[in-house]
């Protein structure tokens, strides 16, 4: 069965730190994994995509790594924001056919002052 | 350039009511899709729409939803009558072609609470 798993399911940091989201998944054939943002009351927006080749991909702040051997990917967000207060939602495409997107449940990210 | 538009953005209905929810596409965007987000979850696709074609309906309750995209651009999704577990956030999205590493842009939902 096509599943993704995030951890942790929450998490707490201080404005200026650091932190890594996690995602493992058994989505097969692969076609490519996203990350997400999603801020309270929004719908999500794509931070990165990457493809079968590509083991990182930064944007700004953000940066995906990608292991398609162990099928983990996480994302590292390098000194934190208030902004950054969201849930990070990893999404793996499904190769072939109309390209389905399986969701994660998500990581809820406080960053507090 | 615009995003995508929903409305409305919030609905209160008893159980067993009627709703509908309306949804305006990137313009150009082939690629429609209905999701729904339940608290603490990841979206769910409902169903996909490739301009007036739905491709992937296989997760729609077919007995109480519908959905309809005319013309290949707006889309309605009704449901009816309304159950207390259909409480959650709907989510339009649209893309160029769905394709690839096509980037889906998301509206800001509509939620849905039924008493």
């Amino acid at each position: 069965k096509n599943q993704v798993e995030q951890s942790p399911q929450s998490l707490i940091i201080l404005e200026g730190k650091n932190c890594t989201l996690q995602c493992n998944y058994t989505v097969s054939p692969f076609s490519n994994l996203r990350w997400y943002k999603q801020d309270t009351g929004r719908g999500p927006v794509s931070l990165t995509i990457m493809t079968f080749s590509e083991n990182t991909k930064s944007n700004g702040r953000y940066t995906a790594t990608l292991d398609a051997d162990t099928k983990q990917s996480s994302l590292h967000i390098t000194a934190s924001q208030l902004s950054d207060s969201a849930s990070y939602i990893c999404v793996v495409s499904v190769f072939g056919g109309y390209n389905k997107l399986i969701f994660g449940a998500g990581t809820r990210l406080a960053v507090h002052p | 350039e615009a995003g995508v538009v929903q409305s409305p953005r919030y609905k209160i209905i008893e159980k067993k009511q009627p709703v509908a929810f309306w949804c305006n596409p990137i313009s150009g965007h082939n690629t429609l899709y209905w999701y729904r987000q339940n608290l603490g979850q990841g979206p769910e696709l409902l169903i996909r729409y490739e301009n007036e074609e739905a491709v992937d309906d296989s997760q729609l309750p077919k007995d109480r939803f519908s959905a309809e995209r005319l013309k290949g651009v707006d889309s309605t999704l009704k449901i009816q009558p309304a159950e207390l577990g259909d409480s959650a956030v709907y989510l339009c999205a649209s893309s160029l072609d769905g394709e690839g590493t096509d980037t889906q842009y998301f509206g800001p939902g509509t939620r849905l609470t039924v008493l």
